[in-house]
């Protein structure tokens, strides 16, 4: 069964600061999206990675995936107030034949102005 | 504006009854995804349409069921509903079914 673990599920942290948010899964995936929410609104997308290795970075933010730990990170580098938000991760994966997107908890981001 | 529509933006109805929620993807892309967020489940992946097919199934219950029309806009049916079923549903479109997803703005339901 494919889990997926976020870590943490609540982060505060001030302005200016650098943190990381780890995703980690179960299975073999073929792909890896992380997904931004804020509150009342829907989801945004952020990253797809499909590859080992892979670095995407946009603004503030950078994910990787290292498919060999089943582990990725959304690294937020020099964090701003406009950052605060939920983020999600979701791992895809083919199993008998079928594709299966699941999503782990979110970490609740709050950055302290 | 992600360009995915959905309708209703709110929905309530009661225990037993059925809605069916609309989804238009944007323009030019071939698939369609369907999520439920509630504060019990979080978020789980329904089921994908690829260009009018199922291309994969999540934790849909066989209460729901889903279609993509030919001109590739889809429908949720839910019926026989149930208190838990009060969730948000959101819609998501990509071009072929890989690549970044565009999310709907949900649709709101409660069941009373």
């Amino acid at each position: 069964e494919l889990k997926v673990e976020q870590n943490p599920l609540f982060l505060s942290m001030q302005e200016g600061k650098n943190y990381t948010i780890y995703c980690n899964y179960s299975t073999t995936s073929d792909r890896l999206y992380w997904y931004r929410q804020d509150p009342g609104k829907s989801l945004e997308s952020l990253f797809v990675l499909l590859s080992n290795g892979a670095v995407k970075q946009e603004g503030r933010l950078m994910a990787s995936l290292d498919t060999k730990a089943r582990l990725s990170t959304l690294h937020i580098t020099a964090a701003v107030h406009d950052l605060s938000a939920t983020y999600f991760c979701a791992v895809g994966a083919s199993m008998n034949r079928d594709d299966k997107i699941i999503f782990g908890k979110g970490t609740r981001l709050h950055i302290l102005p | 504006d992600s360009g995915v529509t959905q309708t209703p933006k709110h929905l309530i109805t009661a225990t037993g009854q059925r809605v069916t929620l609309r989804c238009s993807p944007r323009s030019g892309d071939l698939s369609v995804y369907w999520y439920q967020q509630s504060l019990d489940q979080g978020l789980q992946f329904l089921i994908q349409y690829y260009n009018g097919e199922e291309r994969a199934k999540g934790n849909i219950l066989e209460r729901f069921s889903a279609q993509q029309f030919p001109d590739l806009h889809s429908e949720l049916n839910l019926s026989s509903l149930e208190l838990g079923d009060s969730a948000l549903y959101f819609c998501a479109s990509s071009p072929t079914g890989v690549e970044t997803q565009y999310f709907g703005p949900g649709t709101r339901l409660l069941v009373l």
